[in-house]
């Protein structure tokens, strides 16, 4: 299993731009988040799924986008990029479907925005 | 609007046992108290949780305090491999989904 692979693991975007960052697992979970990390601080929660064609939106949502055609992928959407999302991007899956169980983190997408 | 408060940094001797304290005196009745780390900027790892017994596993113990207003996290031997953050967390119930309501964590280094 390759658990929860993150694309890509650097990325910088300039004021104004799009991207899309990319997670993917392989457990067959059905609950998926998204959250950033700034620096000298816990994590914050963006959106969420808790299957596919189902997400709402955490904590921090605003300037990002999510959608969630499989099971296996949940990709995250910088809609028009800001220095103030300059931040490490992790993805999170669970196999409970509320969020309640033990989340398994991939690596992290370290973006920056000039 | 984290729910927990940590020291910002602790030393551990290597072999020794490491207790790191968490606040969380604002804590409802049905909310867990779950404890991840992350090493060197890695993506976090799970340790363990709890509501209002100790509990225990292959990494460590977690004892809550009656009145439930704050805890430790006990890592019996601790290894040079155990330096990272602790995040002391707090799972709460929104919009009928739980989430984690992350501080700012304890950074524990562990010396030779």
């Amino acid at each position: 299993n390759a658990g929860v692979t993150q694309t890509p693991k650097f990325q910088v975007l300039k004021t104004g731009q799009s991207m899309t960052l990319q997670c993917a697992q392989d457990m067959n979970h059905e609950y998926m988040s998204w959250y950033r990390q700034d620096p000298g601080m816990g994590l914050r929660l963006i959106h969420y799924s808790v299957g596919a064609g189902i997400t709402d939106q955490g904590e921090v949502p605003n300037g990002y986008n999510v959608s969630r055609s499989t099971t296996e992928d949940f990709p995250l959407r910088l809609l028009s990029a800001a220095p103030s999302q300059t931040s490490v991007y992790f993805c999170a899956s669970s196999y409970s479907t509320s969020g309640s169980g033990e989340q398994y983190f991939g690596p992290g997408t370290r973006l920056t925005v000039t | 609007d984290a729910k927990t408060t940590q020291p910002p940094s602790m030393d551990c001797a290597e072999g020794r046992a490491a207790n790191l304290p968490c606040n969380h005196s604002t804590i409802s009745g049905n909310e867990y108290v779950y404890w991840y780390r992350q090493i060197h900027s890695q993506g976090p790892q799970y340790i363990i949780h709890g509501l209002k017994n100790n509990e225990t596993n292959e990494m460590a113990s977690l004892i809550i305090t009656e009145d439930r207003k704050s805890s430790t996290l006990i890592l019996p031997h601790a290894t040079l491999r155990d330096t990272a953050v602790y995040y002391c967390i707090v799972r709460v119930l929104r919009d009928s989904n739980y989430q984690l309501i992350w501080g700012a964590g304890t950074k524990l280094i562990i010396k030779p």
